[in-house]
Order: structure tokens, then sequence, then C-alpha cells
């Protein structure tokens, strides 16, 4: 069985920083790309970042480039998403999502992680 | 960036009923369409993948049809555990998918 188990959200002041990890377990973790999703209080889903299957390629959304970095551990089975200079704007549920490997939609995702930013 | 647009926001249907949620691209995005099921306090759950395929354990009720830039999710003869909010997503352009605003099902 797929899972997918997200830690570290919390409440952050604005300018600060936070980690998030994403612990994925019941498939091969190395051969799978994996994402960060987001979804603001009442709101929508987001895509935010991506990250190719070795860790060799990183994608984000224009809003988080240059403050967010996703990395992987593919020994730990682990995904990461290093969140700085944080803005209430980033206030959310951070989902990972697993990427099907050959037509790229989302079949597995964790059941989410709350990031609040506010003083 | 590709923009998707649901409609409508929010539809009361009654069990039993059938609803049908629309979902346009702003330009094409081939069959590289999935819906998404999510209820409230948890994670989306996959519905549809290729525009028109189920996922795994997906009652045969949901089916979904459409390419290019207009895509539609049927669900048939709504149960109690259908009303929740769907989302459709382009995948068309990975690793920027681009989801819909959602549509609220909800009890009439």
């Amino acid at each position: 069985e797929v899972q997918l188990l997200e830690s570290g959200g919390g409440l952050v002041q604005p300018g600060g920083s936070l980690g998030l990890s994403c612990a994925a377990s019941g498939f091969t973790f190395s051969v799978y790309a994996l994402s960060w999703v987001r979804q603001a209080p009442g709101k929508g889903l987001e895509w935010v970042s991506s990250i190719t299957a070795s860790g060799g390629r990183t994608y984000y959304t224009d809003s988080v480039k240059g403050r967010f970095t996703i990395s992987r551990d593919n020994s730990k089975n682990t995904l990461y998403l290093q969140m700085n200079s944080l803005r209430a704007e980033d206030t959310a549920v951070y989902f990972c999502a697993k990427v099907q490997r050959v037509e790229a939609y989302f079949d597995y995702w964790g059941q989410g992680t709350l990031v609040t930013v506010s003083s | 960036e590709i923009v998707m647009t649901q409609s409508p926001v929010t539809m009361s249907v009654s069990p039993g009923e059938r609803a049908t949620l629309s979902c346009r691209a702003s330009e094409s995005v081939s069959s590289n369409l999935a819906w998404y099921q999510q209820k409230p306090g948890q994670a989306p759950r996959l519905l549809i993948f290729a525009a028109s395929t189920r996922a795994t354990g997906i009652p045969s009720r949901f089916s979904g049809s459409g390419s290019g830039t207009e895509f539609t999710l049927t669900i048939n003869s709504l149960q109690s555990e259908d009303f929740a909010v769907y989302y459709c997503q382009q995948y068309n352009n990975w690793p920027r998918g681009t989801f819909g605003q959602g549509t609220k099902v909800e009890i009439k």
C-alpha cells in the first residue's frame, strides 16, 4: 500500500523558515517523480514544486522560486521542502504527491501538513 | 500558464440524481486531464486520468469525457459519499500542472 506521510508543519513568523518532510512507503521511491501541492484555507489546489526521480531536476511555481527548495533522499525514501522567507500568503496545507510515471498526474497524496505564517 | 476553469462553482443535487461537472482549458491539453475528489479535511483522491480512464477502485458511476479544451465529469446516481469538491487538473505541460478552482457538489 502506497503511503505518504508529511511532517514539519507549524506556526512561523513572516520572514522565517520551515522544513517539511514526506516519508514514503509501499512503492519503489527512487523511480518516481514527486511534487508538493498546497491548499490555502478555503481555497483550491496549487502546484508548488516537483523533483525528478533522481533528484537531478527541480521545478517551482514562480511565487516560491528562490525561497523554497525541494530535495529528496532516495536512500531514506523521503521528500523534503525547505521554505525560507515565508510570507502570509504561504499559509496553506502542504501535500506531497506521487507523480504517475508515464502520464504525470498525481496518483497518490499524503494527508497534508499545515503551515501557518503569522506574527 | 494554462488556465483551467470549472463550472459551476457549486451545484446542488439530490441523492440518486446525476451530476455533470465541466472543465475548460485555456489551450489544448490533449487528453492529459485528471479529476480528483476532495472531502473536508482529507487529501484529494484521484478519480479519472487521461480524461476518461477511471483510477483503481473508482466506482463505475464516475465517468469522464472530452479532449482538447473541453472536459466533463459525470457522476451517475449520486451516493451520500459523493458529496465533495471536485477538481480538474491538466498535466499536459508537466510539471506545471494547473488545477481548476473546483466544483462543490452539495446535497439538495
